[in-house]
Formats: structure tokens, sequence, C-alpha cells
């Protein structure tokens, strides 16, 4: 398995305004999933996106895949006070591997 | 109502003695994994299942046991190896490499 390394570690942002934070990688991809976890809970999926796609939306939600540079970006939009959370990426390889393996994530703070 | 349901919510564990953590989903997943978080890190794997009656080590295995008797059920235990075990816990199940389903997870302190 292979682990995806976040960018920034940290980022703080009014409440309206765009958060984008990037994810990069080291080797072929199956596919990349985002996560959100909220200070002491479990983690939860927001978005999939496979090696073939280069851009996914799901709501305020917006996914690019560039597999040339191996990076990902996660762009919330109009962030709300809710959004504040650490997000993860999860590189999925090539090699049937299923296993996630995880980064430190970036951690979000949207300032009301 | 389906999901993966953790428990307890807490645990408190004296130094030598093993502790078991539930982990129990009905979502009718084949595959099942544990995972351990430290304070401001990400997610390490520890063991992982994907099929009943088997499982394999993750990255950080020593001093924790699990096993498979039931597709619904992954319970690890922490045993009195583990020097270091207090950490947050999760559980995550899972259909293939899709989307894994993560429960609310088990805080360990170690008195």
């Amino acid at each position: 398995s292979q682990q995806g390394e976040e960018d920034p570690q940290a980022l703080s942002i009014q409440e309206g305004e765009n958060a984008t934070m990037n994810c990069s990688y080291k080797t072929s991809i199956n596919n990349l999933q985002w996560y959100r976890q909220n200070s002491g809970r479990g983690l939860v999926h927001l978005i999939l996106i496979r090696s073939n796609e280069r851009e996914k939306h799901s709501g305020r939600l917006r996914v690019t895949l560039d597999t040339s540079k191996k990076s990902s970006s996660l762009l919330i939009t109009a962030s709300r006070a809710a959004d504040t959370a650490s997000y993860f990426c999860a590189p999925i390889s090539n090699f049937g591997n299923e296993k996630l393996t995880f980064g430190t994530g970036t951690r979000l703070t949207i300032i009301p | 109502d389906g999901g993966i349901t953790q428990s307890p919510k807490y645990l408190f564990r004296k130094e030598g003695q093993n502790v078991t953590l539930s982990c129990e989903q009905n979502l009718n997943h084949d595959a099942m994994y544990w995972y351990r978080q430290d304070p401001g890190q990400g997610l390490r794997l520890i063991y992982y299942s994907q099929i009943v009656n088997d499982f394999q080590k993750g990255d950080i295995a020593e001093g924790y046991s699990v096993s498979r008797e039931k597709k619904e059920s992954f319970p690890l235990t922490v045993t009195s190896a583990q020097k270091n075990p207090t950490a947050f816990y999760l559980c995550a199940s899972s259909i293939g490499a899709d989307e894994q389903f993560f429960g609310p997870g088990t805080r360990l302190t170690v008195l």
C-alpha cells in the first residue's frame, strides 16, 4: 500500500471562502479517496475518483486528479463552520492491494 | 439501519492487562480493518481481514491480536506486549477497494 501526503498540514480560512488542499502519492493508482474526520470521531468517506477520471463533483466538493503529476486536490467551496475537520487522502494502488494508508491529513479550521 | 459499531467508546486498562475492543458491522462487507490513531497523526493499519477465518498483519501488528470467526465481527485484543497502547482505535469495513465505512472509535487509556 502507498501513503498519500496531504498539504498543507493546517489551513485556516474565513467562513464563505474556498478551501483547497492537495495530496501527492508515489506509484500508479487504481483510485484515490478523500475522507473527513471530525475531532474524536471516525472517518467519513467524501469522494472517490478513479484513475481514468480527471475531475469529480459532489455538492460543494470538487476533486481533481492529475496522474501525470501523481497528485490530487480537494476544493471545498463556500466553506461553513461545520467543514472544520481533518481531511485525509488515500491512494489505492494497482497491485490488487485493498489496504488504505493514511497520511497525517490537512487540519482545516473555518473561522466564523 | 446499516452501519458499523464499536464498543466501548472509552476503555481504561491497567498495565499488564489484555483488553478486547469490539467491532460489529451489518453492511455485509467481506473486508474489515483496525487502525490506530495517535494525537495529531494519521491512521496506521494494525490488522485487516478480507474474508472470514483469515486475517493479515498491517504495519503495526506487534502487541495486538484479532479473530474473524463471523463476517459481522472483528474484535481486536490489545495485549500486555503492546508497550504504548494509549490511542484512538478505529474499525472499518469495505467491499473490495472502494470506500471504507468507519465506526465511531474506541479511546483506550492505560492507567
